[in-house]
């Protein structure tokens, strides 16, 4: 069973960072592009960022390019998002999701990220 | 401002039939495959249709997807109150080097 599970979410201050985390389990992690999608409170998706399966391409919403950095590491099955100089239009739940271009097949429960004085 | 046009909300009565719209352009939906996505209330979002028409292992076919041109539609057969949903088109723009959404569609049934 495939399973996604984000972490890191909370708090921040404008101006702050975070990182997040998805750990993955129930398929073969390298072999797979992963994704963030975010969805502000009342609102719809927005994708943020994409890695291929092998770390090599990596993909950004112009909204959060040069502030969000992804990341992964296979040996460890997780996916990352570093996310720097925060600001409250980032307020959103992060969701993992597997897959890139042609769909999201799976997606975790999200970790939600407040960016607030 | 989605780069895809959803209509806010659609409604039907139990059992009845209805049709969501996705319209989009040459850069996204024109060359691209189209995936649907229902996000009940609280719930992380579910893929319901991929590479425009394929449904996943255990979604019934009470739900299907077409493309057209540079629109795509879901359909949803035989509505139950559990399908009450906000259902969400995406796929990928060319143009953008992203992948995009519709803004969503909140799906009442009445």
């Amino acid at each position: 069973e495939v399973q996604l599970l984000e972490s890191g979410g909370g708090l921040v201050q404008p101006g702050g960072s975070l990182r997040l985390s998805c750990a993955a389990s129930g398929f073969t992690f390298s072999s797979y592009a992963m994704s963030w999608v975010r969805q502000a409170p009342g609102k719809g998706l927005e994708w943020v960022s994409a890695m291929s399966g092998s770390g090599v391409n990596t993909y950004y919403a112009d909204s959060v390019k040069g502030r969000f950095t992804i990341s992964r590491d296979n040996s460890k099955n997780t996916l990352y998002l570093q996310m720097n100089t925060l600001r409250a239009e980032d307020t959103a739940a992060y969701y993992c999701a597997k897959g890139h271009v042609r769909f999201f097949d799976y997606w975790g429960r999200g970790t939600l990220v407040s960016v607030s004085p | 401002q989605s780069v895809l046009t959803q209509p806010p909300s659609v409604s039907a009565a139990p059992g009845q039939k209805v049709t969501i719209s996705c319209s989009g352009s040459s850069s996204n939906i024109g060359n691209n495959y189209v995936s649907w996505y229902q996000q009940l209330p609280g719930a992380a979002p579910k893929l319901l249709i991929y590479d425009n028409y394929k449904r996943p292992s255990g979604i019934p076919d009470r739900f299907s997807g077409s493309k057209s041109g540079t629109s795509a539609t879901l359909g949803i057969t035989g509505l139950q109150t559990g399908d009450e949903a906000d259902y969400y088109c995406g796929t990928w723009d060319s143009s953008l080097i992203a992948a995009v959404f519709g803004g969503g569609t909140k799906l009442t049934v009445l």
